[in-house]
């Protein structure tokens, strides 16, 4: 069964950039099926899509969010990783980390649901 | 962007009763719908995908269906673990993935 833990700073000061990981056991990052994710729950605009990388490299990110945001993997470490650029208070939530199933493919993506996820790290933006 | 919308924003329910959650799109989904739960402090787990499969795991209480733009999540005969919190999510019109701002459900 595949586990997923976020970890990183707790509390970031506002304009400096979001760092968090995710480290996944019982299951490799490095194999075709699935994508990985970065979702974010907040009061204000509860669940929001970051965006995702598959093993490829490729990665896709939610059009909002795209100018201050890379996701990027270690696969020697089965670890992925998020990091926004010039956070605001607005940037405050709950990180989850997720694995995505791409199960439904409509020419030329595939897309799907979140079948795994991270027990979450609440990340504060405060000077 | 597709925008989910969740009815009622509380349901309250006694247990043993059934309870029906509401879920609209604003433009058309088909049948790519998922519901998650989502208990206090916790993370969400997923319960249907494609509007209707249960996931792994999940008890047969819990019934999806809809496609187009409707979609419901019935829970019949709830249970103590059942009062939590219930999102639906699109993954038809992408990026980005969107979801509905959830349904509470409580102990009446």
């Amino acid at each position: 069964q595949v586990q997923l833990q976020e970890s990183g700073p707790g509390l970031v000061k506002p304009s400096q950039t979001l760092s968090l990981t995710c480290t996944v056991s019982g299951g490799s990052i490095s194999g075709a099926g699935y994508y990985w994710s970065w979702i974010r729950q907040s009061p204000g605009k509860g669940l929001e899509w970051i965006g995702h990388i598959y093993y490829s490299g490729t990665t896709y990110y939610n059009p909002s969010l795209k100018s201050r945001v890379s996701i990027s993997q270690d696969t020697s470490k089965n670890q992925f990783s998020l990091k926004m650029r010039s956070v605001t208070d607005a940037d405050t939530a709950v990180y989850y980390c997720a694995r995505e199933d791409p199960s439904y493919c409509a020419s030329p993506s595939c897309q799907g649901w979140f079948d795994s996820w991270g027990q979450g790290i609440l990340v504060t933006v405060s000077s | 962007e597709t925008v989910m919308t969740q009815s009622p924003a509380t349901l309250s329910v006694s247990p043993g009763d059934r309870a029906t959650l509401s879920c609209r799109a604003s433009q058309s989904v088909t049948t790519n719908v998922a519901w998650y739960q989502q208990r206090p402090g916790q993370a969400p787990r997923l319960l249907i995908y494609s509007s209707s499969t249960r996931a792994p795991g999940i008890p047969a209480r819990f019934s999806g269906g809809g496609s187009g733009t409707e979609f419901t999540l019935t829970i019949s005969s709830l249970q103590s673990e059942d009062f939590a919190v219930y999102f639906c999510q699109q993954y038809n019109n992408w990026p980005p993935y969107t979801f509905g701002q959830g349904t509470k459900l409580d102990i009446k």
